[in-house]
Parts: C-alpha cells; structure tokens; sequence
C-alpha cells in the first residue's frame, strides 16, 4: 500500500515562530503537493514539486517556502506564521504522469495563535 | 483558475441518484475525482483523459466533455458509504498545475 506520512496531525504555534511541516511517502513517487483546505474553499495549491530539488509555485504560495532534498521528502515552511495561515495543511504524492491519481497523507491541523 | 464545482452541498436518502458538476474556465487535459470522508485524507475515485479514456471506480461513472470543459461525475443508487465531500481536479492542456475544485458535500440518510 502507498503510503504518505506527514509529521504531525496537529500543532499549536505561535505568530512569527517559523514553523516545519514534513512529508514523506514510500512508493518512489516523482510529484509531490502541498495544498492547504480551507470550509468552502476546497484544495488550494501550494507548491508542488516534480524531482529532487525541484519546486513550483502554486496558487497561494505566499508566504510559504518549500525544500526537497530528498525524492521521498517534502517540506513545508512557514517563515513567520501568521493567524490567517491556520489551516489544515495536505501532502500528496503521485507517479510523474498526469494519468496517475494522487495520494494525500492524514494531514496537519495548523493553529497559529 | 480553480474548477467550480455544483451543486455547493446535496442531501439524499439511500437509492437515490446524484450528479456532481464540474466547470474549469481553461481547455482540460484531464480531470480528477476524489472522496473526502469527515476528518480523513481525499481518496481518488476516477480520472478521465482528454481523447475519452477512463481509469477509475467500477460503481461511479464520470463524463467529460472536453468542448465544454467540464465533467459530471454520476452516483447511482447511492449508498449511505457515499457520503462526503468530493472533489473535482482539473490538469489544464497548457502548463502543469493541477486544481482543485471547491468540493461539493453529499449526505445520504436512510
């Protein structure tokens, strides 16, 4: 079974704490997303990242920062959280082909006091 | 650039049918559906490519109409392990970025 990882379910920060948020999946997957979902405005992207080293911007990059390393690795960094990014945050993964559905880990309930 | 998805919310009782839309702005290549139960992670459902072909769930079928950019994904008989929210994606035929749609909430009660 696929299986995508995310460090933790949830997490209480701070404004301005910079804040880590990691990903990993097991399959040798090429892509790898970050959205964050929001009532009433589904799965907006983040960035995403197609190979090591890789990244692209999403919708809603701002504000947000991103690393990969490491093909099975994604990370998600809010440089200096703020309370309108407290959200809860959807690492997935895919084969490189557009034909290839995605696979999301159990997400990140982010609260930023 | 994100899908718009309608109905926003449906409620049905068991047996009954429903058709979820999907209506992108940019000529499509593909489109996705997932599932989201309350309070775990999108499951996919389907995936249509622009030419017609299909890969996905036996018991959930999908259209998709490329001239229109849009897609109809149609439950049938529907059970009450289909509630939840789904998902539209959409893979535009110019750049990468996938999109997802806003969703649309569907209840079954007995």
């Amino acid at each position: 079974d696929v299986k995508v990882t995310q460090s933790s379910r949830y997490l209480v920060k701070r404004t301005g704490e910079k804040v880590f948020l990691e990903c990993v999946q097991d399959m040798d997957h090429e892509n790898m997303f970050w959205y964050r979902q929001d009532p009433g405005l589904g799965l907006r992207l983040i960035y995403f990242s197609y190979d090591v080293k890789m990244k692209e911007k999403g919708d809603i990059p701002e504000g947000y920062s991103v690393s990969r390393e490491k093909k099975e690795r994604f990370s998600l960094i809010l440089e200096s959280a703020s309370t309108n990014q407290t959200s809860m945050y959807l690492c997935a993964s895919s084969f490189a082909s557009s034909y290839n559905e995605q696979f999301f880990g159990p997400g990140t309930r982010l609260t930023v006091l | 650039q994100q899908p718009v998805q309608s109905p926003q919310a449906v409620i049905l009782r068991e047996g009954e049918d429903a058709v979820i839309n999907c209506s992108s702005s940019k000529a499509l290549y593909s489109v996705h559906w997932y599932r989201q139960k309350h309070g775990e992670a999108p499951v996919f459902l389907m995936i249509l490519l622009k030419g017609g072909e299909q890969k996905g769930h036996e018991k959930i079928s999908a259209s998709f109409n490329e001239k229109k950019q849009q897609s109809s994904l149609y439950l049938t008989a529907s059970q009450l392990s289909y509630s939840g929210t789904y998902f539209c994606g959409t893979l535009p035929n110019t750049g990468n970025q996938f999109y997802f749609g806003t969703g649309t909430s569907l209840t079954v009660i007995p």
